[in-house]
């Protein structure tokens, strides 16, 4: 049972253009969001998050939309970079904190100059 | 230290033979957990510690897998009998509960199984 689903496995962008990655969830439990990019042979590391209570957060060029009656969420990265090139995961929990994470499966993207 | 810490970075071994991965978590944080990621997979979940508690096994594959957490900090996640399946990147994650930024994930052990 697949809870949160990135069902874009690639996206491909022209620098300078909008990237929009996106994610569904099926649990109405989820109460946080979080994005997560991922370069080869690293770790995730955490890029941005967003609570249930907001629909939108922002920080730099990276903005996390959330539609809660949709159960679905994106992230825009404006303008994307080359260094933006990488696999993007969606990442959902119960409650803030440490509880663990159900993610999706990731999407690459891939920036052209 | 000041990351997650994984040893070692890759790892082939003989199928049927026992494998043992480590992780070092950042100094503090108590909770800890292991995931796993195949290939063209997502990642998935395997098991989590929150300090003196119980750990949550939920993830755990098959009875071959198991992971303990001495003193507190560092883990050692086993794989007994490896098989062909398990190979795949383990990833271990630590966190401070309470903040809101997630894990911290280590750069992650790359297991063959040949």
């Amino acid at each position: 049972d697949q809870q949160v689903k990135q069902n874009s496995p690639s996206l491909s962008v022209q620098e300078g253009r909008i990237s929009i990655l996106n994610c569904d969830y099926t649990n109405s439990m989820f109460d946080y969001f979080l994005w997560y990019k991922k370069y080869p042979a690293e770790g995730p590391t955490f890029l941005i998050s967003i609570s249930s209570i907001k629909d939108k957060n922002e920080d730099g060029r990276f903005t996390v939309f959330l539609n809660k009656s949709a159960k679905h969420l994106s992230l825009h990265i404006v303008p994307s970079q080359p260094g933006d090139s990488a696999v993007y995961f969606c990442a959902a929990s119960l409650i803030q904190g440490a509880q663990k994470l159900v993610f999706g499966q990731g999407t690459r993207l891939t920036i052209n100059p | 230290g000041a990351g997650v810490s994984q040893s070692p970075s890759n790892k082939v071994t003989e199928k049927g033979k026992d494998v043992e991965l480590r992780c070092d978590p950042i100094s503090g944080h108590t909770a800890l957990y292991w995931y796993r990621q195949s290939l063209g997979q997502g990642l998935e979940f395997l098991i989590y510690f929150q300090g003196n508690s119980a750990p949550d096994k939920s993830g755990l594959p098959s009875d071959r897998f198991s992971a303990e957490r001495t003193g507190g900090s560092v883990s050692t996640l086993t794989i007994q009998r490896t098989q062909q399946e398990d190979s795949a990147v383990y990833l271990c994650a630590s966190s401070d509960p309470g903040l809101y930024y997630g894990y911290t994930f280590g750069s992650g052990t790359r297991l063959t199984v040949v």
